[in-house]
């Protein structure tokens, strides 16, 4: 399966300030995603990352909050824009392997406003 | 997004004996589901997954069940170990790339 690895593993923040987590992948992927996970909670998928084109958001979220970029098949940006408190979350990339369709996960980074 | 749920929070089992973690979806056109450990400070790790085609697969001391008249889904581990315990989620799909995750469970393993 692909290795993925996120930057940074985690960070505090202030509010009102602006984090830009980074996804990069050993290999080409068609599908990049971005999920947050809520202190205890599940998963909950942000957007998809499309390649050469503007990210598609899940509803409750959007691109003024989370703009995302998707510059080649193998690296994403999320920005986490104008930070509170409620922010405070683990947030995740995954990639589509293409060939099966699974869906494998980074590491995750760990955000915290304060 | 699909409304994916599950029926235990927490399970505690005694080491050695078999675990079963319950998964109940709600979209009846999802046809690809996956479960996942996460422990603590990682990402979701993939362990197996099922399409609706199929109402069992196993794997290495694994094995999911899916019961699509019900929309239910479960995930049985063999003999559990102490480096089963994890948070364990579901997630479905009805397109191949858009997953959406069940609340999780709670596997503790009691040497």
């Amino acid at each position: 399966s692909a290795v993925i690895s996120q930057k940074p593993s985690r960070d505090i923040c202030q509010r009102g300030t602006s984090l830009t987590i980074q996804c990069q992948v050993d290999s080409q992927v068609t599908m990049m995603f971005w999920y947050r996970q809520q202190p205890g909670q599940s998963l909950t998928l942000i957007a998809t990352a499309n390649q050469g084109s503007e990210a598609t958001y899940e509803s409750g979220f959007v691109i003024d909050k989370f703009p995302i970029s998707r510059p080649n098949l193998t690296f994403s940006t999320l920005t986490v824009s104008n930070m509170s408190p409620e922010d405070s979350s683990i947030y995740l990339c995954s990639v589509d392997e293409g060939s099966t369709d699974t869906q494998y996960f980074g590491p995750g980074t760990r955000l915290t406003v304060l | 997004g699909e409304s994916v749920g599950l029926h235990l929070p927490t399970l505690s089992v005694q080491e050695g004996d078999n675990s079963i973690i319950n998964c109940a979806y709600s979209n009846s056109a999802s046809d690809y589901f996956i479960w996942y450990k996460q422990e603590s400070g990682k990402g979701p790790q993939f362990i197996i997954d099922i399409r609706s085609n199929m109402d069992k697969r196993q794997g290495q001391r694994v094995t999911v069940l899916l019961n699509k008249t019900v929309k239910h889904l479960s995930l049985q581990i063999a003999a559990t170990q102490p480096g089963d315990s994890a948070v364990y989620f579901c997630a479905e799909s009805n397109n191949f790339n858009k997953f959406y995750f069940g609340s999780g469970t709670k596997l503790n393993v009691k040497p």
